[in-house]
């Protein structure tokens, strides 16, 4: 069965620092999405991508946020700048339609420190 | 604003015994809502949805929900609980035609005892 991979698995990184983080959707999806997930909270929408670029982004998704499509399978979050509170989990999602479900990746732990 | 509630943070069951879970939501427009489980370390992963049509919704694993607009509600049921479906379950809903994106609710722990 297809599904959504991510990596890295973890990723420590320092204030300030730049971090990409990967994901390769299911093939044939056309919609892309990003949320996250600071521990203990609920899972949040950050930016969703659709005909290579972005069609809705949330507050949180500041221009210290960026989003690619750099290749037919990969898709990418940057982070150019990174503070403590973006220490979560961050999921990639996609979807073949904009009306059916989404299919998430096993995530990406991200501890700033 | 779009929203989702789960109002209980867990929910306890005897192995065997029906379980609900609970879920509200608030939408402008038409809800198209969503189950999924979480197990731990892992991802989201989808259970069933509901777009139109039949308000009983069949997902996988014997999982179902009800959607009730009247009550904006959509409870996630199964009439035989096992063991194996212990894990955390979120509710999320979206704006039909408005937007695409998911909005979730807090999450519901579900612990079913041997």
């Amino acid at each position: 069965e297809p599904e959504v991979t991510q990596t890295p698995s973890h990723q420590v990184t320092q204030m300030g620092q730049e971090v990409i983080l990967r994901c390769v959707p299911i093939s044939n999806h056309l919609y892309f999405y990003w949320y996250r997930q600071i521990l203990g909270q609920k899972v949040e929408f950050l930016v969703s991508f659709y005909n290579n670029e972005i069609s809705e982004k949330s507050e949180i998704f500041d221009d210290q946020f960026s989003v690619e499509r750099p290749d037919g399978s990969n898709f990418t979050l940057k982070i150019r700048s990174t503070k403590l509170e973006d220490s979560a989990m961050y999921f990639c999602a996609s979807s073949g339609s904009g009306v059916g479900e989404q299919f998430f990746g096993p995530g990406t732990r991200l501890t700033v420190l | 604003a779009q929203s989702v509630a789960q109002p209980e943070d867990q929910v306890n069951v005897a192995e065997g015994n029906p379980l609900t879970v609970k879920c509200t939501y608030s939408v402008s427009g038409n809800p198209y809502l969503f189950w999924y489980v979480q197990y731990p370390n892992r991802g989201l992963q989808f259970l069933l949805k509901y777009i139109t049509g039949d308000n009983l919704v069949k997902g996988s694993y014997g999982f179902e929900a009800e959607f009730n607009k009247s009550q904006t509600s959509f409870h996630l049921k199964k009439p035989s609980a096992l063991v194996s479906d212990s894990a955390l379950y979120f509710c999320a809903v979206r704006d039909g035609g408005a937007t695409n994106k998911l909005i979730f609710g807090t999450g519901t722990l579900l612990a079913v005892q041997p």
